[in-house]
Formats: structure tokens, C-alpha cells, sequence
């Protein structure tokens, strides 16, 4: 059984749209992440929250909003869709700030 | 400038030959994580190791945190070991994960 979840697999979405990437683990960790790998490029991290509470943030854009409802939460609300956010967007997971992580299956993104 | 930096690129070997996988990064390390990338995407971790050695089956991971390098040696690869492998650091508390832009790993019979 998959210990995170990521919902949806693939996602078509059109360009100016609003998304929501979903994730949830069954870990019982207490810091969640994510990571976007677009094209070509290494996976990059954007943001990580710890006890629901955002610890870090790279993402310089605002149309990036992590949500956080439950502690095994963390959604990601995309909003003002570009063609340049396609990517694969992965959730992860740890114990803490500086544990191992695991990564979730991943939800790939196009805007068209 | 990248912390993180993997070598080689890519690398294509028979059925049953060795590899070293390396892995350099430029500032102090909290954290190292090995992960392979199926074809399909997805991230299997294979080892967390902040420093020393570690081995499961055919895999053996070294980080020597003094010289800012992990390594990962693939022993008697196999057709199935085919696919990018990974590494990861992180150098602060806060649990950010750097990563390198992979190694595309291909096993020919």
C-alpha cells in the first residue's frame, strides 16, 4: 500500500486555471514537503511545513499555496496556471527536519 | 552555484559490471539520501546516509563528510538496475533537500 498518496496522477489543466494537488501521508510524519522536477532540470524543492506550520518556502511566486488541514495534509492550491508550471510535482515526507524522506508517486502537470 | 553536483552524467554497462556513482556538494552536510528514479517517475529511497558506509544487497553507499562527497557502487549490475539515480543534501536544520541532476544509469545484456 502506498504510504503517501498524491491525487491526481496526471492533471491537464488549461492556461489562467486554478488546481489543487492533493497529498496525504500514512507515515505518522510530523514534516511534509514539496518538490517540483520540471523537464530537464533537478528536482527543486518549493516549500516544507513541520506540525503544520510553514518552515521554509523557495517558491518566489504567490500562485503557490500550500494548505495544510490535517497534520498527514498538505495540498497544493496552483492558481493563475502557466504552460512553464508543467512539471511533476512531488510530495515527501519525514520524520523530522532531518530524517530520511519519502517521496510520494508524484502528480504530472500539463498547462496547455 | 549548484551544491550538488553528480558524475557521471550517464553511463551504460553490461550485464554484470560494477559502478561508481559519485556525488559532490559544496557546503556542510546535515543530511545525504540516495534515491533511484523509476523510468516511470517515481523515487524509491535507497539510503540515508549522513556519513560513513552503508550496503544493502548489491548497493554500497560512502559519504566522507571531511572531502564534501557520497559515492554509491552498484556491485554485478543488472538489466533491471537500468533507470536515474539520485543524490540529496541537505545543510540546514530546516530539512531542505538539495538535489544533483542524476546519473541515467543503462545495463545492456
Amino acid at each position: 500500500d502506498p504510504k503517501i498518496i498524491q491525487k491526481p496522477k496526471y492533471l491537464v489543466a488549461v492556461t489562467g486555471s486554478e488546481k489543487i494537488l492533493i497529498c496525504e501521508q500514512y507515515l505518522g510524519h510530523n514534516a511534509m514537503y514539496w518538490y517540483r522536477q520540471s523537464a530537464k532540470k533537478p528536482l527543486e524543492f518549493m516549500f516544507s511545513y513541520s506540525y503544520q506550520k510553514l518552515m521554509d518556502n523557495q517558491t518566489a511566486s504567490s500562485r503557490f499555496q500550500p494548505q495544510s488541514s490535517k497534520k498527514n495534509h498538505l495540498d497544493l492550491q496552483i492558481t493563475a496556471l502557466k504552460p512553464d508550471d508543467s512539471a511533476t510535482y512531488f510530495c515527501a515526507s519525514s520524520q523530522d527536519n532531518w530524517s530520511d524522506y519519502t517521496f510520494g508517486s508524484g502528480t504530472r502537470l500539463l498547462v496547455i | 552555484g549548484q551544491q550538488v553536483q553528480q558524475s557521471p552524467a550517464s553511463l551504460v554497462l553490461q550485464e554484470g559490471e560494477n559502478a561508481e556513482l559519485q556525488c559532490n556538494f559544496s557546503t556542510s552536510l546535515n543530511s545525504m539520501q540516495w534515491f533511484y528514479q523509476r523510468p516511470e517517475g517515481s523515487l524509491v529511497s535507497l539510503f540515508y546516509n549522513p556519513s560513513g558506509t552503508k550496503q544493502s544487497g548489491r548497493l554500497t553507499s560512502t559519504t566522507v563528510i571531511k572531502e564534501r562527497r557520497s559515492s554509491l557502487h552498484i556491485s554485478s549490475s543488472q538489466i533491471t538496475d537500468s533507470g536515474t539515480y539520485l543524490c540529496a543534501m541537505s545543510g540546514s536544520a530546516l530539512g531542505r533537500l538539495h538535489f544533483g541532476a542524476g546519473t541515467q544509469l543503462i545495463v545492456i545484456p
